[in-house]
């Protein structure tokens, strides 16, 4: 119950096209969902997040789809740049908890 | 302000040696936690410290140890290594406890290979 799941794996898009990845959880409790950004030998940073009280949340180019019911959030990224090609991960957790817990990662390439 | 910082940056060990892995945290963080990060998966919760105690530990066994100092740097510690434990080790510091989760900075990790 305390896994996020995460797909897909892997992802290529063209330059300008729309990235969508996607996540699902089972805990009920979890009441905070950032998405986090890792290039190559960093460690992950916080990119965007959302609460379950809000279907959607966007920052520049980044939004955050929420479907509560279904226990499914998804991250867009609009008009993907080569820049964008890096690993995501989504994560959840319970608000004053000890630990994030993280999906499998996407690793999403942008194709000039 | 400086960022979290963890050395070494890598590291190999021998399967049954011990290592430290070491993190600075930010500049006013007292809460640090540790995850590992195996290739190909997403990072898995080993414990947090906040003001030098333990304060939540996930499914990892007794031979992975840690510490805070009163700086609020930290130390992983893992004795008797395994293959299994060659990953990524990352560490993140927090202002508080209370908040860690919504305000938690990453370091670039200490990538361990046991051979």
């Amino acid at each position: 119950q305390q896994q996020v799941k995460q797909s897909p794996q892997s992802l290529i898009v063209q330059k300008g096209g729309i990235s969508i990845i996607n996540c699902a959880y089972e805990n009920t409790a979890f009441d905070y969902f950032p998405w986090y950004q890792q290039f190559p030998g960093k460690g992950p940073a916080l990119l965007i997040a959302i609460r379950p009280d809000v279907s959607e949340k966007k920052e520049g180019r980044f939004t955050i789809s929420f479907n509560k019911s279904a226990k499914q959030f998804s991250l867009h990224i609009m008009d993907s740049q080569p820049g964008d090609s890096a690993t995501y991960f989504c994560a959840a957790t319970i608000q004053g908890a000890q630990k994030l817990v993280f999906g499998q990662g996407t690793r999403l390439t942008i194709n000039p | 302000e400086t960022g979290v910082t963890q050395s070494p940056t890598h590291l190999i060990k021998t399967r049954g040696q011990q290592v430290t892995l070491r993190c600075s945290s930010q500049s006013g963080h007292n809460t640090v936690s540790w995850y590992q990060q195996a290739l190909g998966q997403g990072p898995q919760f080993i414990f947090q410290y906040y003001r030098e105690e333990e304060n939540g530990r996930g499914n990892f066994p007794p031979r992975f140890s840690g510490l805070q100092f009163p700086n609020y740097s930290s130390e992983l510690n893992v004795n008797a290594l395994e293959l299994d434990d060659s990953a990524l080790y990352l560490c993140a510091s927090s202002p508080d406890r209370g908040s860690w989760n919504t305000e938690a900075f990453f370091g670039q990790g200490t990538r361990l290979t046991v051979v």
